[in-house]
């Protein structure tokens, strides 16, 4: 089964500054791979997604990941840090089962951006 | 208005209650999923209907049903077979290769 690690649960950064979200997944298999950010007591929005081509995908936002298929991962970053960017970001990965697509999510990264 | 509906946004359980949770989309969605989220934990899938009248189990199916009578709608019972119901549920559609898009959540809570 499909597996998504991201391996900081909290990131502090200062404002203005470079921030990179780690993620890793197990399955080797084809996959689409996606980032999506939650703000309190909201849903999940689609930050950025991999589907095929280009490895570097960028929001419209600042935010970039860029799919590293040999080593299995799918790092967020971003350059220079705003005080709205503070929110919980989550890495999911997509593969096609017997019954249908499954989504599979790591367990979030919570980014606070400090003035 | 477009977009996912999911009702009521704060809900609470009386212990061996059952309670109802509603997600409803006007994207002509096919797939339509629930997951559970919890502190710390990400989202666990539930349950997931690629098509009317079909449905799968997801990894935390039970003390949890559902129904996928029209294409706009997925309800998602909490049955009193739930012991531990207290979380933030969120319904999801997808159209294709699994994009998936979320409603703003339920939280549920037990009295």
């Amino acid at each position: 089964a499909q597996s998504v690690t991201q391996l900081d649960s909290q990131v502090p950064v200062f404002e203005e500054a470079p921030v990179e979200l780690r993620c890793n997944y197990s399955s080797s298999v084809s996959v689409y791979l996606f980032w999506y950010v939650q703000y309190p007591n909201q849903g999940l929005q689609l930050l950025l997604k991999y589907l095929s081509g280009s490895t570097l995908v960028k929001s419209i936002n600042g935010f970039e990941a860029e799919f590293n298929k040999s080593q299995t991962s799918f790092h967020l970053r971003k350059p220079s840090v705003h005080i709205s960017d503070t929110a919980e970001y989550f890495c999911a990965v997509s593969e096609r089962t017997a019954a249908g697509n499954k989504l599979t999510f790591g367990g979030g990264t919570r980014v606070l951006v400090k003035p | 208005d477009g977009g996912i509906t999911q009702s009521p946004k704060y809900l609470f359980r009386k212990e061996g209650q059952n309670v109802t949770l509603s997600c409803e989309q006007n994207l002509n969605h096919d797939a339509m999923y629930w997951y559970r989220q919890d502190p710390g934990q990400g989202l666990r899938l539930i349950y997931y209907s690629q098509i009317v009248n079909d449905f799968q189990k997801g990894d935390i199916a039970e003390g949890y049903s559902v129904s996928r009578e029209k294409k706009e709608s997925f309800p998602l019972t909490v049955t009193s077979a739930q012991k531990n119901p207290t979380a933030f549920y969120l319904c999801a559609t997808s159209r294709t290769k699994n994009i998936q898009y979320f409603g703003a959540g339920t939280r549920l809570s037990v009295l």
